[in-house]
């Protein structure tokens, strides 16, 4: 199987506060993987790409300053809303790449709800 | 010229019936259209995915129909039953947007008892 997990799978928070995200690949290593933002009814919106090791590539009118990104590991990358405002509450979903090539599948996370207060 | 367009945007079937949910992309560099399924407060689940290199194909009751010159592609859901009932997403990537997925806007599906 491919399983991907994100922590928490909802938050609440005061507006000013920031909040980190954790998304984990659990039974593979996955080199990239991505951070897309969802609102209700809507599409997924994609938001950034993570590498393992190096820096995230954000997408076209994504605040790489509010959204900060950091893939330490093969399993591991997590996405930081700083200083958090009710605009920002959304369902926040990772995936990861299963293997190397850029054709290989992408596997989602069950998501993360953050409304911001 | 990286759009997807899907339609319908919610369809309403009995079940038992066959929804159709179509796409169409435009760049002719994507080789690569998975179908994803999403129910409320969950994350996306793939479905069944196809390339370039074949017009169809089939996954239990799902099936997917690739016309490669019309730069289309359908899921078709046999038998269908009420726990189908989901929002269904079509994507394609390529190796030019590094494997970058670019959604379809989505169709919610229902499937009455």
């Amino acid at each position: 199987g491919a399983v991907v997990s994100q922590h928490p799978s909802r938050v609440i928070c005061k507006s000013g506060t920031s909040v980190k995200i954790e998304c984990r690949s659990l039974d593979f290593q996955a080199t990239t993987m991505f951070w897309y933002r969802q609102f209700p009814k809507q599409s997924l919106m994609l938001m950034a790409t993570s590498n393992e090791g190096s820096k995230a590539t954000y997408e076209q009118g994504v605040e790489k300053d509010k959204f900060l990104i950091n893939h330490a590991s093969l399993t591991l990358s997590t996405l930081t809303v700083t200083s958090a405002h009710p605009e920002d509450s959304s369902f926040y979903i990772c995936s990861a790449r299963k293997g190397p090539a850029v054709g290989e599948t992408q596997y989602f996370g069950p998501g993360t709800r953050l409304l911001v207060l | 010229q990286q759009q997807v367009k899907q339609s319908p945007q919610s369809l309403i079937v009995q079940k038992g019936g066959i929804p159709i949910i179509n796409c169409a992309y435009e760049n002719t560099a994507f080789d690569y259209f998975p179908w994803y399924q999403q129910f409320p407060g969950k994350g996306p689940a793939l479905l069944i995915a196809i390339r370039p290199d074949v017009s169809e194909k089939k996954e239990g009751r799902f099936t997917i129909s690739f016309n490669k010159s019309a730069k289309q592609f359908s899921l078709h859901i046999m038998d269908s039953q009420p726990g189908d009932s989901a929002t269904y997403f079509c994507a394609a990537s390529g190796e030019t947007s590094g494997s970058r997925l670019t959604f379809g806007e989505g169709t919610q599906l229902t499937v009455n008892p």
